[in-house]
Formats: C-alpha cells, sequence, structure tokens
C-alpha cells in the first residue's frame, strides 16, 4: 500500500536549536516528493520539493530536505529554528496518479524559548 | 495577485441542514481538490476535478457533493448526510503540468450548532 509516515506527531525544540522532522515514504509511491507548513488556523505553504537531481533540497525560510532512496526517507531540516516557525509541517508523495497525492498525518513544531 | 479564495472562513451549521463551501481560483489551474482536516489525522480527500464539468470522489465522498461548472469554480456541499462535518476543509488547485505543487487556500473551519 501507497503510503507516508511521519514518524512523529509532536517535536518540542528549544529556540536557536537545530531540528529535524523525519518523513519515510513506502517505496510503491512515486519519488516526487513535498514538504508543506500549515500555521494555525490558515491553508499549507509549500516549503520544497523534490523530483529529481540533488538529493539535497533547499527551501523557504531555511529548511532543508534530504531525499535518501535507500531508507526511503525525506527528512526535513534547520540548522537553527525560531519562534515564528511554531506550526505544522506535511510531508506528501505523489501517488499513481499525476493529480493526487499521498499525505503523512503531520509533526507540530513547538519552540520552546 | 493570484491566489486561492475560500469563503466563509467561519461557518455554522444546524442538524439536518446542507451548507455549502465557496472556493475560487485565479491561478488559471485546471485542477481542484478539496481536503478535510481532523486533528492529529492530516488530510483527506474528499474530492477532485481535472477539468469543468468532471470530478471524481475521493476517499471520504460521502455526505458531500461538488460542482465544476466554471475552471475558477469549485463549491463544496456539505449535506445532511454527513454525520460528523466538523472541521477544517481546505480547497486547493495545481497547474496541469506534471509534477507541480497544489497551493492551498486558507480554509473554512465548519462547526455543528
Amino acid at each position: 500500500a501507497q503510503s507516508v509516515t511521519q514518524l512523529d506527531s509532536q517535536v518540542p525544540v528549544f529556540e536557536e536549536a537545530p531540528v529535524e522532522l523525519r518523513c519515510n515514504y513506502s517505496s510503491s509511491v512515486s519519488v516526487y516528493l513535498f514538504w508543506y507548513v500549515q500555521y494555525p488556523n490558515q491553508g499549507l505553504q509549500l516549503l520544497l520539493k523534490y523530483l529529481s537531481g540533488s538529493t539535497l533540497v533547499k527551501g523557504i525560510n531555511g529548511f532543508e530536505a534530504e531525499f535518501n532512496k535507500s531508507q526511503t526517507s525525506f527528512h526535513l531540516r534547520k540548522p537553527s529554528v525560531h519562534i515564528s516557525d511554531t506550526a505544522e509541517y506535511f510531508c506528501a508523495a505523489r501517488g499513481d496518479s499525476n493529480y493526487q497525492l499521498i499525505w503523512g498525518a503531520g509533526t507540530k513544531l513547538i519552540i520552546k524559548p | 495577485d493570484g491566489g486561492i479564495t475560500q469563503s466563509p472562513k467561519y461557518l455554522f451549521r444546524k442538524e439536518g441542514q446542507n451548507v455549502t463551501l465557496s472556493c475560487e481560483q485565479n491561478l488559471n489551474h485546471d485542477a481542484m481538490y478539496w481536503y478535510r482536516q481532523d486533528p492529529g489525522q492530516g488530510l483527506r480527500l474528499i474530492y477532485y476535478s481535472q477539468i469543468v464539468n468532471d470530478f471524481q470522489k475521493g476517499d471520504i465522498a460521502e455526505g458531500y457533493s461538488v460542482s465544476r461548472e466554471k475552471k475558477e469554480s469549485f463549491p463544496l456541499t456539505v449535506t445532511s448526510a454527513q454525520k460528523n462535518p466538523t472541521a477544517f476543509y481546505l480547497c486547493a488547485s495545481r497547474s496541469d503540468r506534471v509534477n507541480q505543487p497544489q497551493h492551498f487556500g486558507d480554509g473554512t473551519r465548519l462547526s455543528i450548532l
């Protein structure tokens, strides 16, 4: 079955510390991968995407993600978080159809002052 | 500025009522989507449409209906058959080009009185 798994429902981290949000995908999904961010009571905003090429993808707001085919992972990282990064982060992968995405359950990033 | 507009932002429904959520986009996107978001469950696809006058059921279409009479508009009706309609509803659209990301509106929060 096609699936995207976000291993942590919540990640607390101190301000200015590094963070990694984990995402694993089933080998049956297409390796077109996305990270989105959702601030409270808002829609989702694209952070970054991997379609092909370099396995290290840089996105907005200082985030980056690394595609690892052997581990079927696409973890999101930021070297130093800010209070404004408090949000929920979603990993997604393209399914069988060009039109549909398979979504992870989301990870809430909690920044501690 | 191009974007997706969802209205209203907050909506209240009485038991037994149908309500319609509006979604309009001026991005000239061919595909449009409706998702339901519940805490801890990520995004679940209700309906999507690839072109005008055509739409497909997603994973949780029961109790919902849609129409796509214009490229710009994709309204969602939550019918009285939907027994648990309280949720955050997100509309998205995307270009027809391969592997393009979905763009989201700011959502409508529906509550039962």
